[in-house]
């Protein structure tokens, strides 16, 4: 238990439906990420926020939409999706604002996505 | 081009031997963190390292970071079963304010059998 909740863990998705992942953070950090892990490729960092405000947007497609309506609440919004989006999601928090690379990310345990 | 390369892919031991595990990049990274990863979790950060030539233990681990800082090795004495998993390591190009940015590799799949 790292004190980042995400729902659902499991999501199956068609590519015309609507759907939402939320994460929170249980441990008074400044910044959440969301990443993207698939199978045979590195993790890849898709959003960042620190204090609420998105620091970071790594050329992610706009069918992905971040929401931070607070630090303790991360969400990410999806909206017809493709089957190469199919991945495990994960949100992270760490306690700093300026985003240091030292700075010790915890996850989540992550959302395994389906699309159909 | 992978930035972080990891090796191997696929290690499979039997429990009580030693293994090693590596990364390498030809970029220089202002440190670099080890997590391991168990199925249905997200990955826990094992620890960073940030000056060339640091060693860091971890009971049974040992972490050591290149001396030009763009490699690190994770070795393992006498795997137990609960060492089974995925090692990523993931390294930070700028460590400044404002970095953000991780950099990962594609991990090393360990399974130790009893």
């Amino acid at each position: 238990e790292t004190g980042v909740t995400q729902t659902p863990r499991h999501l199956v998705m068609g590519m015309t439906n609507k759907k939402s992942l939320k994460c929170e953070q249980h441990l008074g950090h400044n910044a959440m990420y969301w990443y993207k892990q698939s199978a045979k490729k590195p993790l890849e960092l898709m959003f960042v926020y620190s204090l609420e405000e998105r620091v970071e947007n790594n050329s992610v497609p706009s069918r992905f939409s971040p929401e931070c309506p607070n630090s303790s609440h991360l969400f990410l919004h999806l909206h017809t999706l493709q089957p190469e989006d199919s991945a495990l999601y994960l949100c992270a928090s760490s306690q700093g604002v300026t985003g240091l690379g030292t700075d010790t990310q915890y996850f989540g345990p992550g959302t395994r996505l389906t699309v159909l | 081009t992978q930035l972080l390369e990891q090796s191997p892919q696929f290690l499979s031991i039997q429990e009580g031997e030693n293994l090693t595990v590596y990364c390498n990049s030809s970029s220089v990274f202002s440190s670099l963190q080890w997590y391991r990863q168990e199925p249905g979790e997200g990955p826990v950060l094992l620890v960073t390292v940030v000056t060339g030539g640091e060693v860091k233990k971890l009971k049974r681990l040992t972490f050591q970071f290149g001396d030009a800082r763009k490699d690190s090795s994770l070795h393992i004495t006498a795997a137990q079963p609960g060492d089974t998993g995925l090692y990523l390591c993931a390294g930070s190009l700028d460590g400044g304010a404002g970095s953000y940015q991780l950099t990962f590799g594609k991990g090393t799949k360990l399974s130790v059998i009893p």
